[in-house]
């Protein structure tokens, strides 16, 4: 089944501690990004990757990493969590960059940072 | 700067009632598209429709359909005869061409909720 996979789907931490969300898909997207969900405010782009090696920063940047060492998988780091980066984390894949291709959605990530 | 505004933050309705969520976007680009998911109380994404700016035509799917006005940058979605599991967030998105990251920027999204 084509899909994308994040982990873990829940999560509690504490202010400071070091976190990795993975995700990985299996679909040879050459496109991934990850996204963060907030009441009121929709979704919004973190950072994003069109290949291997190739990364950048979205609309809320600040405090996260990524990398992208191989195609299928794309994790999100989080060196230093601090509460306001509580929130419900997505990542997708869509098979290029460039407009018009279809998004594929992981199920999402609840953190919690307290 | 491309912005999508879902205007009604949250919609009651009593089963069977039509429920039309309203979405407009704002782009200086000429080719874009333009999404809807759904994201249930289980929290995934679910895809509902994709137009591109080229194409006006409404559409319909089962009981779900979509008005599409370039003119007036709306892309509204109307549920006929809601059932309590149309009870769910609806985000609208406008994905465009010249946007840097192959971004999809969302509204922030409508909750509608469908009462027995």
């Amino acid at each position: 089944e084509a899909q994308v996979t994040q982990n873990p789907r829940y999560l509690i931490t504490v202010t400071g501690k070091k976190l990795t969300v993975t995700c990985s898909q299996n679909m040879n997207h050459e496109y991934m990004s990850w996204y963060r969900q907030d009441p009121g405010l929709g979704l919004r782009q973190i950072y994003y990757s069109m290949n291997v090696e190739v990364t950048d920063k979205g609309d809320v940047p600040e405090g996260y990493k990524v990398s992208r060492k191989e195609k299928r998988n794309f994790p999100l780091i989080l060196e230093s969590p601090s509460p306001n980066q509580t929130s419900l984390y997505f990542c997708a894949s869509s098979l290029a960059g460039g407009v018009g291709w279809d998004y594929t959605f992981g199920s999402g990530t609840r953190l919690t940072v307290v | 700067a491309q912005k999508v505004t879902q205007a009604q933050t949250e919609i009651s309705v009593v089963e069977k009632e039509d429920v039309t969520l309203d979405c407009v976007y704002e782009t200086r680009d000429t080719t874009y598209y333009l999404f809807w998911y759904k994201q249930p109380p289980s929290g995934e994404l679910v895809f509902l429709i994709r137009r591109n700016s080229f194409d006006e035509q409404n559409e319909i799917s089962g009981r779900y359909s979509w008005n599409f006005q370039k003119s007036t940058s709306s892309f509204n979605f109307t549920i006929t005869a809601s059932q309590v599991v149309d009870s769910a967030v609806y985000f609208c998105a406008l994905s465009e061409a010249e946007a840097a990251g192959n971004k999809l920027t969302f509204g922030g999204g409508t909750r509608v909720l469908v009462k027995p």
